[in-house]
């Protein structure tokens, strides 16, 4: 069945790197724009980035613009998240999630992986 | 950038009710697409509705969505206990795709 699955949460200090991971399954991965989504604990829902289906385009949240960084390999079926200079206000839930064709919105969402940053 | 607003924060009411959720927008929503999320606690959001009024696939008929330009709704027209959870409308019909921040939705 279709399938999104992150991975590559933990805890980092501030000032440091994260890479996240986010492996698709069970449909065309190269038909669909990918996002990353956050929670903080406790917060609602915060858009982070998005990557064209084609990874023509790529756009980031103004809290996240020139510190993370969203990639996809489309022979993995994976979508990444390279996180720089992380800040304590980064700790959240992180969510991959598939824009549906035609309209249908975020359509299949991953289970999350969690970053804690803290000293 | 559009800034979405949901009101009321939190509804409490009982099962068999009528939940009525607003969700107005800064500007207006290209091409309505205003989408609502359904979240659970520890479970990842899900989509209901799309497009302002489209229902996802697999959502039960008691879930609409209407309305367009800069002010939508979401209605549950019955409530049911597995209904409690937490309501997001969302704009993705320009960048960034913004999320209102929410209707608590409590059974009583």
């Amino acid at each position: 069945q279709m399938q999104l699955m992150e991975s590559g949460g933990g805890v980092a200090q501030p000032g440091r790197s994260l890479r996240l991971s986010c492996l698709a399954s069970g449909f065309i991965f190269t038909r669909h724009g990918m996002h990353w989504v956050r929670q903080a604990p406790g917060k609602g829902l915060e858009w982070v980035a998005v990557i064209y289906y084609d990874g023509s385009k790529k756009y980031y949240g103004d809290s996240v613009k020139g510190r993370f960084t969203i990639s996809r390999d489309d022979s993995k079926n994976t979508v990444y998240l390279q996180m720089s200079s992380l800040r304590v206000e980064d700790t959240a839930r992180y969510y991959c999630v598939r824009l549906g064709i035609n309209g249908d919105a975020f359509d299949l969402w991953g289970q999350g992986t969690v970053v804690t940053v803290s000293s | 950038e559009i800034v979405l607003t949901q009101s009321p924060g939190t509804l409490s009411l009982s099962p068999g009710d009528r939940a009525t959720l607003s969700c107005r927008a800064s500007q207006s929503v290209s091409s309505d697409y205003l989408a609502w999320y359904q979240q659970k606690p520890g479970q990842a959001p899900r989509v209901l509705i799309h497009r302002a009024s489209t229902r996802a696939t697999g959502i039960p008929d008691r879930f609409s969505g209407s309305g367009s330009g800069t002010d939508f709704t979401l209605t549950i027209s019955r409530l049911e206990p597995e209904d409690s959870a937490v309501y997001y409308c969302q704009q993705y019909g320009g960048l960034p795709f913004a999320f209102g921040p929410g209707t608590n939705v409590e059974i009583k």
